[in-house]
Parts: structure tokens; sequence; C-alpha cells
């Protein structure tokens, strides 16, 4: 089984404050998936990336894969309490039914008023 | 928009009860999947099915199985609960078999607590 790291597991800010999450995993990954989960809720996609090297911008979030595409990361510029959820990232590869995707175990943020 | 609904939010079963968590999704996808949610572990895999009647473990099969008698739905089986599989349940659908991104779509999750 593919292993993916997250971290830190937990975080709590202020809001305005920056952050960054990490997604780590001695696997390489065809494409690397984040998604964000909110209370009650199932996760939904954030994004996608694919390329080696890829950066991809989502208003104040910004997604980085790894050169070598073990590893990702998600910075938020001046969080705010609507970013509060757990961030998952998800590494995809290919297998018999098609694209299966190995989870991390999740960054909670709280972002306080 | 894709909607895949899971039949019940919170249940409360008694260890070895038979319990049936049934997904329904509405967007013709050929993929379903059974992921269980638990604090730290992030989503872990039960089964997933590609197809109708068609089911492939995942990583923590043991103590579940599933049904996909038509393509919009697929139930998760315990035949008989234990304490241990006291957990959150996340239902989940994706297009289809042969490429995309895999984007997976989910329902919001049915909470099982086995006293």
């Amino acid at each position: 089984t593919q292993l993916l790291e997250q971290s830190p597991q937990f975080l709590s800010i202020q809001e305005g404050e920056n952050l960054t999450v990490y997604c780590n995993s001695s696997s390489v990954f065809s494409s690397l998936q984040w998604y964000r989960q909110e209370p009650g809720e199932g996760p939904v996609l954030l994004v996608t990336v694919v390329t080696g090297g890829e950066v991809k911008k989502l208003k104040r979030l910004t997604f980085q894969f790894g050169d070598a595409r073990k590893d990702s990361s998600l910075h938020i510029t001046a969080a705010q309490p609507g970013d509060t959820g757990l961030y998952l990232c998800a590494g995809c590869n290919r297998g018999n039914a098609g694209n299966m995707l190995t989870f991390g175990g999740g960054t909670r943020l709280m972002v306080k008023p | 928009d894709v909607k895949v609904t899971q039949s019940s939010r919170y249940l409360v079963k008694r260890t070895g009860e038979k319990v049936f968590l049934e997904c329904v999704q509405d967007m013709d996808h050929e993929n379903m999947f059974w992921y269980r949610q638990d604090p730290g572990l992030g989503l872990r895999l039960i089964y997933f099915s590609y197809d109708v009647k068609m089911k492939e473990k995942g990583d923590i099969p043991e103590g579940y199985s599933v049904s996909r008698e038509k393509k919009e739905r697929f139930s998760l089986i315990l035949e008989s609960a234990s304490t241990n599989q006291t957990s959150m349940y996340l239902c989940a659908s994706s297009l289809f078999r042969g490429g995309g991104t895999g984007e997976l779509f989910f329902g919001e999750g049915s909470r099982l607590t086995v006293l």
C-alpha cells in the first residue's frame, strides 16, 4: 500500500495568516488531488495536479506538485474562517479498474475570526 | 450536479447485528467506492466496483461485503457488526474506468455507532 503523509495534522490560526500544508510520499503518483471536507459533508475536489513541478492557483490557494511527483503542498494566503475544514491529499495511479486514489491522513484547519 | 446519496446519516446498532448501508448516484458513473474515515487515518478503501455485479477488495475488506445489482446503487454490508466498525462511512462514484482524472464525488457520509 502506498502511503501519503500529511503535515501538520491540526492547524489553528487567526484570520489573515498564511499557512502551508504538506503531503509527502516515497511513491510516485501519476497525479495528485486535493479535497476539502466541511463538517457533515463529504470531501469535495479542489484541484488535480498532473505534471511534476506544476503550480495551480485557486484564488487564495496555491497547489504545487513536486518535481518527482512524490509530494505536494497547499499554501493558503490570508486565511479566512470559510477556509476551515479538513484538507485531504490523494495520490492517483492507474489500476485495473482505472484511476485509484490513496488518501493522506488529512489536515484539520481552523481559522478563527 | 452529480448527486451521491447515502441512505442513512446516522445509525446506532448493537454488536452482532447485520447492517446495510445504501448508496445511490444519479450520473451514470461506472465506478463506485466505499471508504471508512477515522480521525488521523484519512480515507481507507473497503471495496469498490467498476461495473454491475463486479466488486474488488480495497485495503480493508475484512468484515464487510458489498452488492452492486444496478449501476446506480452500491451497498455495503456488515454481516455481524463489531465495535471496531464504529466509523464514518463514505460512498463515492467516479466517471469512468479508462481515463479521466479520477475525481471522486462523495456522499455526505453515514456515521455508524456499534454498541
